[in-house]
């Protein structure tokens, strides 16, 4: 079965610090690794990594796999009181009854202090 | 559109009541999802539908009857809930392009209390 672990699962900052959050998978035929930030509803997507080694940017917010250790990292600099949220990671399955199946990770939930 | 849009964004219902949530998307996506989510928890996945068709039914119980009338709607039909199944459900579609597998884009989400 396939396994997703985030840590920290809670994490307190002031604005302006740097965070990194950290995302572990243990899948069959691995494809992708998805990162989303979630506020009050829905899972919004933020990068999908695929290649390892390869930083995907966005802003503030950067995401790098190492597939060789199986993990990922999200990293928020100058954080901002808008990036408080729970910031999920997940694989999706793929191949026989787990195709089209996304394992999440129990999530991160950031707290930015003014 | 480059939105999944879900109706209706709360809903309150009694044990013995049906209702339906419905969820809609115009990106040209054949792969849709329904996540049941509970507070401080991630999504739990409940079905998915590709080309239209049910691929995976994740042991739901039957109080929970999905329906995909076509490539852009999904619909979730609910009987006689119970109140543990008070929480968020959210709906989801993403690209699907052979055997390769994309990213799932999700809607607002209903939020669900059965009394």
């Amino acid at each position: 079965e396939d396994k997703v672990v985030q840590s920290p699962l809670s994490l307190v900052v002031h604005e302006g610090d740097t965070v990194t959050l950290n995302c572990s998978y243990e899948v069959t035929n691995f494809r992708s690794l998805l990162w989303y930030k979630q506020e009050k509803k829905a899972p919004t997507f933020l990068f999908m990594l695929t290649s390892s080694g390869i930083e995907k940017k966005s802003g503030r917010l950067s995401s790098i796999l190492d597939k060789k250790e199986l993990f990922s990292i999200l990293n928020i600099t100058a954080t901002q009181t808008g990036d408080s949220a729970i910031y999920l990671c997940a694989v999706p399955g793929a191949g026989g009854t787990s195709y089209g199946k996304l394992t999440f990770g129990q999530g991160t939930i950031l707290t930015v202090h003014p | 559109d480059t939105e999944v849009t879900q109706t209706p964004k709360h809903l309150v219902m009694g044990m013995t009541n049906k209702k339906s949530l419905k969820c809609e998307q115009h990106m040209g996506h054949r792969a849709m999802y329904w996540y049941k989510q509970k507070a401080k928890k991630p999504p739990e996945l409940m079905f998915v539908y590709s080309y239209e068709k049910l691929s995976i039914n994740e042991s739901v119980p039957s109080r929970f009857s999905p329906e995909c009338p076509n490539s852009s709607l999904l619909n979730l039909h609910l009987h006689a809930l119970q109140p543990e199944d008070s929480a968020l459900y959210l709906c989801a579609s993403s690209p699907k392009s052979g055997q390769l597998y994309n990213e799932q884009f999700f809607g607002p989400g209903t939020r669900l209390t059965v009394l």
